[in-house]
């Protein structure tokens, strides 16, 4: 079945750590994105990337950084610049036009120990 | 600037009881206005698409429609398995926003 896949399900940072968020999708979907969520809030836009070996950042971009070196696969890193990582992160892939929906994977939530 | 307020922000339902779930938006050109459903850790699951003000969108026990400026989901006779929390985006030029959803009880 096609689908996107996020891992692992559960990730906790250490202070001063880097941790990478692994998207992988085989629905051959162009767009890919990255989110964030908390509670009581929509989810906020961080990185994009319409095609491989290019991407844009979203709104709350600082503190994070993503590659696209395939089309399949979109990793988000969640920098020691990032002060406030603890959330819940969607993944999520389109294919067509923007007035086309996105599709999510089940998220990684990330809490600092 | 493009906005989404949903609204209740929880409703709490008895099994069968009917209501609707708002989503109130402005949009400079509005692309796409899209419903989701939200499980506990899970991600987002896609329901349906809205492009132009009038038209509806049915499921099973959800009716989806979309006027210039809301958009409501229908709960026609609830299970409490439809309890989840239901998501509004919508695209407007380039960019896409989320409303924060509606938590969504439906009991037996």
């Amino acid at each position: 079945d096609g689908g996107i896949t996020q891992s692992p399900k559960y990730l906790f940072r250490k202070e001063g750590q880097n941790v990478t968020l692994s998207c992988e999708q085989n629905l051959n979907h162009d767009a890919m994105y990255w989110y964030r969520q908390d509670p009581g809030q929509g989810l906020r836009l961080i990185y994009y990337s319409q095609i491989v070996n290019d991407f844009q950042k979203g709104d709350i971009a600082e503190g994070y950084s993503v590659s696209r070196e395939k089309k399949e696969s979109f990793p988000l890193t969640v920098t020691s610049a990032q002060k406030n990582p603890t959330a819940f992160y969607l993944c999520a892939s389109r294919v067509g036009g923007v007035d086309q929906p996105q599709h999510f994977g089940d998220g990684t939530r990330l809490s600092i120990l | 600037e493009d906005q989404v307020t949903q609204s209740p922000e929880a409703l709490r339902l008895q099994e069968g009881e009917s209501s609707s779930l708002n989503c109130s938006y402005t949009v400079s050109g509005l692309r796409g206005l899209f419903w989701y459903r939200q499980d506990p850790g899970k991600g987002p699951e896609f329901l349906f698409t809205l492009y132009s003000a009038g038209e509806e969108k049915e499921k099973e026990r959800l009716k989806a429609t979309l006027t210039k400026k809301e958009s409501f989901l229908h709960i026609t006779a609830p299970k409490p398995e439809d309890s989840a929390t239901y998501l509004c985006a919508l695209t407007g030029g380039f960019k896409t926003i989320f409303g924060a959803g509606t938590r969504l009880f439906v009991k037996a």
